[in-house]
């Protein structure tokens, strides 16, 4: 089974602190994803990546950055929190032949005080 | 911009009802549309459907896709407590670099 490891369950942080949500998947999968799911919002797409040190813009990028350094890590990086960054963040992986299939980790809770 | 639309937005059943979960979509250059089942946290995948009227079934659950109509149903039968979930649709363009579009959820919540 694809396993997609997100290094944290439940975060807390401050206004205006770097924060980092790692994300590893075993599966030697290209793609990597993070969204962010919000109440009555739904999943909205943040960055992307194809392939190592590659990365490209979803819906969302205002605020985050991303670092894909190895296939197998894809970090989300805010680089000053804010409280309307307070969301759950879900990292995904998927294959080249289908890219759709997404398998998700178990997600972040980030709450930004 | 794709859109994809599901209804109800919640709904509540008793153990053994059957449910029909709905789905609709406006998808530039559609490819495939998806749902997914999100218990606690992490979406688990369920269904991928490309073909019009080709019903897909995994024990109690069953999806079909209608291209012309631009919707997609998921029906689960004899419902059990452990299908409580949020169920995601999501429909996939080939148009653009990605382009995966989901809807915002339905919360099925079965009671015994």
């Amino acid at each position: 089974d694809v396993k997609v490891t997100q290094s944290s369950r439940y975060l807390v942080k401050r206004t205006g602190e770097k924060v980092f949500l790692e994300c590893v998947q075993d599966m030697d999968h290209e793609n990597m994803f993070w969204y962010r799911q919000d109440p009555g919002l739904g999943l909205r797409l943040i960055y992307f990546s194809y392939d190592v040190k590659m990365k490209e813009k979803g819906d969302i990028p205002e605020g985050y950055s991303v670092s894909r350094e190895k296939k197998e890590r894809f970090s989300l990086i805010l680089e000053s929190a804010s409280t309307n960054q307070t969301s759950m963040y879900l990292c995904a992986s998927s294959s080249p032949d289908i890219r759709e299939k997404l398998f998700f980790g178990s997600g972040t809770q980030l709450s930004v005080l | 911009e794709d859109k994809v639309v599901q209804s109800p937005l919640s709904l509540v059943v008793h153990e053994g009802d059957t449910v029909t979960l709905n789905c609709s979509y406006e998808v530039t250059n559609f490819r495939s549309l998806l749902w997914y089942k999100q218990e606690k946290k992490a979406p688990t995948f369920l269904f991928m459907l490309t073909s019009s009227g080709i019903e897909k079934k995994s024990g109690r659950l069953s999806s079909i896709l209608d291209k012309k109509e631009l919707f997609s149903i998921l029906n689960i039968t004899a419902t059990q407590t452990g299908d409580s979930a949020i169920y995601l649709c999501a429909g996939y363009s080939g148009a653009g670099s990605y382009q995966l579009t989901f809807g915002k959820g339905t919360k099925l919540s079965v009671i015994p």
